[in-house]
């Protein structure tokens, strides 16, 4: 049973580009949650995806939005990318009525 | 919104002692307490987790406890070994009634090192 899977692993963008991640949920998942974790830091909540919506959000600028596809995998857009967009950003799923999220090895996002 | 505050920031100990990790919340509708193992380089692993209806749990040589008076919880980790080091994080998070999360607030991790 493969786990939560993220691609890419590692991307070097620019300042001002725009990036795409994708994440798969572990089989049997429908909510897949994102988080951005900066160096020496604990993951901080962007948003979280259930049945193809939005239904919370933390403390993130509209620029990062992101969509979550009947297949239940989900992807994260970052526009007008600055530095302190360089993270770690980490995908996790959930099961219905559980509550433990399991997450990705995630996507190491440099801004130069 | 939720705050989480977590100590000690580093631990060093001797292989086969003791290791505890401390956190304090600050929303008292929080009832899901998880703890996360994080090796370098990979995503953060779930090792064990607590809801508000239980005072304490143990799995093998790790136990959480929760006081929900004073709001604060630990991680104990007992018999260290070596392959224990990696940075712990502590998160706290309120349900739906669905008992599905909407969001963890992590603390801010303890480097946790297991001297041979």
């Amino acid at each position: 049973d493969a786990g939560v899977t993220q691609s890419p692993t590692h991307l070097i963008k620019t300042r001002g580009q725009q990036v795409t991640l994708r994440c798969s949920p572990k089989s049997g998942h429908d909510t897949v949650s994102w988080y951005q974790q900066a160096l020496g830091q604990g993951p901080q909540f962007i948003f979280q995806y259930y049945e193809e919506e939005e239904r919370q959000r933390g403390n993130f600028p509209d620029r990062f939005s992101g969509h979550q596809f009947p297949n239940y995998s989900s992807e994260l857009n970052v526009n007008a990318l600055l530095l302190g967009d360089s993270a770690l950003y980490l995908c996790a799923s959930s099961r219905p009525f559980t509550g433990e999220l399991f997450f990705g090895e995630g996507s190491r996002l440099t801004v130069l | 919104g939720e705050n989480v505050e977590q100590h000690p920031s580093t631990l060093s100990v001797q292989e086969g002692d003791s290791a505890v990790i401390k956190c304090t919340y600050s929303d008292s509708a929080s009832n899901y307490f998880p703890w996360y193992k994080q090796e370098l380089g990979k995503g953060p692993q779930l090792i064990i987790d607590i809801r508000s209806n239980v005072g304490e749990k143990k799995d093998q040589r790790i136990a959480v406890t929760l006081n929900k008076t004073a709001k604060h919880f630990s991680l104990h980790i007992t018999e260290t070994q070596p392959e224990d080091s990696a940075v712990y994080f502590c998160a706290a998070s309120s349900t739906n009634s669905g008992g599905s999360n909407y969001k963890l607030t992590f603390g801010k991790g303890t480097l946790l090192t297991v001297n041979p």
